[in-house]
């Protein structure tokens, strides 16, 4: 089944103590991206790639970081996660084209993240 | 920061009714525009994309984009209690980083038997 997976799917953790959001896709898609979900501000882009070894800010991409190193992996690393980091977070992939951008995203189903 | 805008509703219609939904856009250079539906506790599911000025028909659902006013809009015809999610509209940059995506908050839709 194609899909985009997300792990955890809910983490209650405390301020500062390093934590990693591991997403991975099994539909060979070049793209890859990190959003968070807040309450009246809808979907934040935090990070995203275009490929392996590529990786571009977003809107909010402060306190995150990621990597691209294989093709199906985007893990998302909070370094030292702050009570402002709670949030909901989804993962999506998608192929890419060049010139218009018309490519579907997929989600993966979120991470409820909570920092005390 | 490019802006994306959406009146965040909630938007209530009736069962059968046509229900609208808007989206306002800053960059002027965004060529890709897309609705997402949300169920509550969901993923976000794309349900269209335009890039051309004009209309673009699916099943129920239309989609507006008109570039000159920078709106987009999505109709949803014969609206029925199963489209009651939240609709979010998502913009690409319209520069050389067209992989960044802006969404707005979201439209909250009721259809109401």
């Amino acid at each position: 089944e194609a899909q985009v997976t997300q792990n955890p799917r809910y983490l209650i953790t405390v301020t500062g103590k390093k934590l990693t959001v591991t997403c991975s896709q099994n539909m060979n898609h070049e793209y890859m991206s990190w959003y968070r979900q807040d309450p009246g501000l809808g979907l934040r882009q935090i990070y995203y790639s275009m490929n392996v070894e590529v990786t571009d800010k977003g809107d909010v991409p402060e306190g995150y970081k990621v990597s691209r190193k294989e093709k199906r992996n985007f893990p998302l690393i909070l370094e030292s996660p702050s009570p402002n980091q709670t949030s909901l977070y989804f993962c999506a992939s998608s192929t890419t084209s060049t010139g218009t951008w018309n490519n579907e995203q997929f989600f993966g189903p979120g991470t409820r993240l909570t920092v005390l | 920061q490019k802006e994306v805008e959406q009146n965040s509703g909630p938007l209530s219609v009736p069962e059968g009714a046509i229900a609208s939904l808007n989206c306002t856009y800053s960059d002027r250079g965004s060529q890709s525009f897309f609705w997402y539906r949300q169920y509550s506790g969901k993923s976000p599911e794309l349900i269209m994309f335009i890039y051309s000025n004009g209309d673009k028909e699916d099943g129920r659902f239309t989609a507006q984009l008109n570039k000159a006013s920078q709106y987009v809009s999505l109709l949803i015809r014969d609206s029925q209690p199963s489209d009651s999610a939240t609709y979010l509209c998502a913009v690409n940059d319209g520069g050389t980083s067209y992989g960044k995506l802006t969404f707005g908050q979201g439209t909250i839709l009721t259809v109401h038997p």
